[in-house]
């Protein structure tokens, strides 16, 4: 199984500050690897594809990059709506499977 | 819109049975492969199961296998997990998703969840 390595599994960052999130697979899965953001109470929402492709509606401070087996999402200016926890997932092989995850956390 | 509903969570005895649906709407549910997720309490998501667009390929993850049971009518756009000899282990949030039209993998949609608590 490939396993999906997330660094750091929580931060705390203020509203307008740039925050990076590492996802480090355990063997190559190329560019297939995606991201998620989850409010607290709230069903996952898939923020970005293919390892850089913003899903329609969310906005562009978000940002994905990598490919092989290190994989980067970074927020740009985070905002007040952006404190949630992110997930990388891996969309290689079955059994597909998540990194541990980032709770990002307002300092 | 694109809607999923999950039903069938509850309270349940380990060694038990229990079935999930998820109820789908707002697009062409036989073109989509389907998903199950949990997420036990205070942790991250588990991928659990895939079942594709035509039921002709099917994944588990290891924790589940032999265990639960996937499965869907087209004809109705709804998604089933059977869920039996149940273990407090089992017990999590569970969500179904919507794999994407082009990339069955990608879980582009995702229901509010139904909570499975298994407990003596």
């Amino acid at each position: 199984d490939i396993q999906l390595t997330q660094s750091p599994s929580s931060l705390s960052a203020s509203v307008g500050d740039r925050v990076t999130i590492t996802c480090r697979a355990s063997q190559n899965i190329r560019s297939y690897l995606n991201w998620y953001q989850q409010r607290p109470g709230k069903a996952p929402k898939l923020l970005i594809s293919v390892a850089s492709t913003l899903q329609s509606g969310v906005p562009s401070r978000f940002s994905g990059s990598g490919s092989g087996t290190e994989f980067i999402l970074t927020i740009f200016s985070l905002q007040p709506d952006d404190f949630a926890t992110y997930f990388c997932q891996q969309s290689y092989s079955p059994p597909l499977t998540f990194g541990g995850g980032t709770k990002v956390e307002i300092k | 819109q694109v809607q999923l509903v999950e039903s069938g969570g509850g309270v349940v005895q380990p060694g038990r049975s229990l079935r999930l649906s998820c109820a789908a709407s707002g697009f062409t549910f036989s073109r989509h492969g389907m998903h199950w997720v949990r997420q036990a309490p205070g942790k991250g998501l588990e991928w659990v199961t895939f079942m594709s667009y035509d039921g002709s390929n099917v994944y588990y993850g290891d924790s589940v296998k032999g265990r639960l049971t996937i499965s869907r009518v087209n004809s109705k756009s709804t998604l089933y997990l059977q869920m039996n000899s149940l273990r407090a282990e089992d017990t999590a949030i569970y969500y179904c998703a919507k794999g994407e039209y082009t990339s069955p993998y990608v879980l582009d949609v995702w229901g509010q969840g139904t909570t499975v608590t298994v407990s003596s």
